[in-house]
């Protein structure tokens, strides 16, 4: 099946920092992938859709300078946290859509990058 | 009004016992709809698409209701492993792709 992974798995940083979250899709390409937030016993909240070559699209209440996106390659989407707070700690979730896609239009999930900031 | 919204639970059942639980979504021009599984700390995984006509996967059963805006997830004959948080997944009529996920159900099947 098509795998997604991220990097890092879990972080810990200071208030202030930024911090980058990567997001592969090891085995297939995707035009499109997308940046989710789940905070504890709340359901997973999309935060931006991240298309190869363009501009990343930024849900209502993100801030797109505080959350930055990049999407440079068809295998590859970065969120950086930028000048992270203790309220940004979360669990940060991408997935990523198949350019050739199945019956289901599946999305596949990546493992989570759980930050937690001091 | 959240789009999507579940029952939290938690439903803590017998091996071999059947649970049942629902979701209710907002946008009656909702597209599609999607049973996701999470386990504790872990991503979603999809389980089972969700058809008008309703569907059957093994011991899950999923059913639709676009009268009134709700889908259902029936496991039969429960597992240990069905131990998980049921995440409920609508898409919007936009076709963009984008999910909406409920906040999940948490199941717990005791041996």
């Amino acid at each position: 099946g098509a795998v997604v992974s991220q990097h890092p798995s879990r972080v810990i940083c200071k208030s202030g920092t930024s911090v980058k979250i990567e997001c592969r899709s090891l085995d297939f390409q995707a035009t499109t992938m997308f940046w989710y937030r789940q905070f504890p016993k709340q359901s997973l909240m999309l935060m931006a859709t991240s298309n190869e070559g363009s501009k990343a699209t930024y849900e209502q209440g993100v801030e797109k300078d505080k959350f930055l996106i990049n999407h440079a390659s068809l295998t590859l989407s970065t969120l950086t946290v930028t000048s992270a707070h203790p309220e940004d700690s979360s669990f940060y979730i991408c997935s990523a859509k198949p350019i050739l896609t199945g019956p289901l239009d599946e999305q596949f999930f990546g493992p989570g990058t759980r930050l937690t900031v001091l | 009004r959240k789009e999507v919204e579940q029952d939290p639970g938690p439903f803590n059942v017998p091996e071999g016992a059947t649970v049942a639980f629902n979701c209710t979504y907002s946008n009656s021009a909702s597209q599609s709809f999607f049973w996701y599984r999470q386990d504790c700390r872990k991503e979603p995984k999809l389980l089972m698409s969700v058809y008008s006509s309703g569907n059957e996967d093994g011991r899950f059963t999923a059913q639709l209701n676009r009268a009134s805006q709700y889908i259902s997830l029936l496991i039969r004959d429960s597992k240990l492993s069905d131990s998980a948080t049921y995440l409920c997944v609508v898409t919007p009529p936009t076709n963009d792709y984008k999910l909406s996920f409920g906040a999940g159900t948490t199941v717990t099947v005791r041996a």
